[in-house]
Parts: C-alpha cells; structure tokens; sequence
C-alpha cells in the first residue's frame, strides 16, 4: 500500500509569506505528526494529530499552526516565514497514537525562505 | 526532558566492515525506534525496539531498556547503508517522539 505522501517536496518562499505543506497518511493510520530538521537543532516535534484533534505540540512559536481532516489528511501551516524556518519538515503517521506504535515517515517538504 | 545521545557521532568504514552505533537515554522510555535517513532526506523505520533483540537481514537491534541504551548492529556494511541513523524514543505520559542527534555512517566502497 502506498506510504506517506507530503506535497509539495520543495519550495522556496520570501520572508513574511506564509506556507502550507500537505501530508496524506498511510491508509488506516489516524495519526499523523510532525517534525522539523535543521542542521543546527535536528529532528524537533512540532505537533501530533489523532482523530482531527491535536494531541501534543511542540515548542514552537504560535506561527506554526496545523489542522487534520476526517480523511487523516493533514496540513502544517507556518505564517510569517523566517530564514530560521528553512528546513526540512517531515510527516509521519502511526495507527494511533505515537506512543507505543511504530511511526513512518514521508519524504519530507524541503522549505528554503529567502 | 528526556536527554538522548548518539555515538559515535561520525563513523567512515570500509564495505564489508562491521558496525556498532549506541543510543543512551536518560529516562524511561514507552518505546525506542530506529532510523536510518537517506540522502533524500527520508527516514526509514528500521526497528521498533522497546526491550529486547530483533534482526533484519544484515542490521539487529537490542534495547536494554533497565541499563537506558540501545545498539544497532550493522554487519557486512554495504555502500547504501550510507546515511545518518537516529533513534527515537518516548517517554511515558510525553505522546512524542524525541530523537538523538544522530550517527552519520559513511561506507566507502
């Protein structure tokens, strides 16, 4: 069956403008979380959806925002962009909640902001 | 929170070569995976490992989940096991994912 899909794969983006990355679970799974990878910080938790309810967030300003819908589709927001949000973001889903289930990830959404 | 650490952090070997990658915790843990990214950027889940030993053809995992540490087990290293490998884990009650910052593993041919 097919993995976890995250559009679009790169982009890049001015300062101040804002961006929404898409991620499409593996069928079955309800939960979908998210991460951002940087050189400097690593892989971070940003936030995790089940049931298109947000479980747990990350520490992360209030510009970083997210949403999930019935299907388990889920989309990440980040408003106001700054150079400090380039990264690579990553979608990972699980069958339920993180904890306790294996979790898989997409290839992830390259974000360059200039 | 939860403290994990990855060693070595750099590690250059010739194919065929043997590896051993370690991942420290400093708190108990609900679960404990492995990752290994590849160069475009994907993480692939390797093992879901909480206690215990598993294997998968050439890698095995074994988590001593009492002592707070982990081993990924690399044998016959082939130039696509190239990549950087992270371990995750969770902690009770915390419902995410923290990672190490990761072993970049580099097989020449």
């Amino acid at each position: 069956k097919a993995g976890v899909t995250q559009t679009p794969r790169y982009l890049i983006k001015t300062r101040g403008q804002q961006v929404t990355l898409s991620c499409s679970p593996i069928s079955g799974h309800r939960s979908v979380s998210w991460y951002q990878q940087t050189p400097g910080q690593g892989l971070q938790f940003l936030f995790e959806y089940f049931s298109e309810t947000q479980r747990n967030k990350g520490n992360f300003p209030g510009r970083f925002s997210g949403r999930q819908f019935s299907n388990s589709r889920s989309e990440m927001n980040v408003s106001t962009l700054e150079l400090g949000d380039s990264a690579l973001y990553l979608c990972a889903s699980s069958l339920a909640l993180v904890s306790g289930n294996t979790i898989y990830f997409g290839e992830g959404s390259w974000l360059t902001v200039v | 929170g939860i403290q994990v650490e990855q060693s070595p952090p750099d590690l250059i070997l010739q194919e065929g070569a043997n590896s051993t990658l370690r991942c420290n915790f400093s708190d108990s843990v609900n679960n404990l995976q492995w990752f290994h990214q590849n160069p475009w950027g994907q993480l692939i889940n390797l093992f879901y490992i909480p206690s215990g030993t598993k294997q998968n053809g050439r890698l095995s995992a074994t988590t001593v989940a009492t002592e707070r540490y982990s081993l990924l087990y690399i044998s016959s290293s082939q130039t696509t096991d190239s990549g950087v490998y992270f371990c995750a884990v969770d902690q009770p009650g915390a419902q995410k994912l923290v990672f190490g910052q990761g072993t970049r593993l580099t097989i020449n041919p």
